[in-house]
């Protein structure tokens, strides 16, 4: 079973820009999260989707969306990009209370 | 406000020892725990996981210990191998419905490190 994809793995970014990842779950999953990770905030949720509907925000700003797709597959979307925003971002598609993580989107903004 | 917290930045133990890692939570309505496994470049990887209604759970070399009295769970790795090295995530949910979805709070991680 092929596990959490996620594309681009790496990207680099000028301040301003917007930026759009991909992620597609786990065959089977409905559910899909996304977690930020850095160095100084550890992991922190941004948002859940469940059949193409958000379930779940985390607090961060409205420069941070997403949206999930039919078949499950989800994007999430950065606009306005700011060097704070600079991280690894985490897909993770979810059963019985497990989340799957995929490998990750590592965002550079310059 | 930390509601998961993991005290210890990083451990190291010699390899064929036991690694004990820890992790401390406040709130209440947690009632389902997991911990994590994440080398450098990948996502974290599922370990293993327990709930509420248990005090401890073993799978292979791991087993997690659940205190819910003191809001702490601790993770124990025996034997230790060198290819334990990684950071290790304690991670809590809460039920609060059916369809209320899967809302992980992290701790901050513990980079353990296993000398051979």
């Amino acid at each position: 079973k092929a596990g959490v994809t996620q594309t681009p793995r790496y990207l680099i970014k000028t301040r301003g820009q917007q930026v759009t990842l991909s992620c597609s779950p786990i065959s089977g999953h409905r559910s899909v999260s996304w977690y930020q990770q850095t160095p100084g905030q550890g992991l922190q949720f941004l948002f859940e989707y469940f059949s193409e509907t958000q379930r779940n925000k985390g607090n961060f700003p409205g420069r941070f969306s997403g949206r999930q797709f039919s078949n499950s597959r989800s994007e999430m979307n950065v606009s306005t990009l700011e060097l704070g925003d600079s991280a690894l971002y985490l897909c993770a598609s979810s059963r019985q209370g497990i989340l799957f993580f995929g490998e990750g989107s590592r965002l550079t903004v310059l | 406000d930390q509601q998961v917290k993991q005290n210890s930045p990083s451990l190291s133990v010699q390899e064929g020892r036991i690694s004990i890692l820890n992790c401390d939570y406040t709130n209440s309505m947690f009632d389902y725990f997991l911990w994590y496994k994440k080398y450098p470049a990948e996502g974290p990887t599922f370990l293993i996981s327990i709930s509420s209604i248990k005090d401890k759970n073993e799978d292979g070399r791991f087993t997690v210990f659940l205190n819910k009295s003191a809001k702490h769970l601790s993770l124990h790795i025996v034997p230790s191998q060198p290819g334990d090295s990684a950071v290790y995530f304690c991670a809590a949910s809460a039920f609060v419905g059916n369809n209320a979805g899967n809302m992980l709070t992290f701790g901050g991680g513990t980079r353990l490190m296993v000398k051979p």
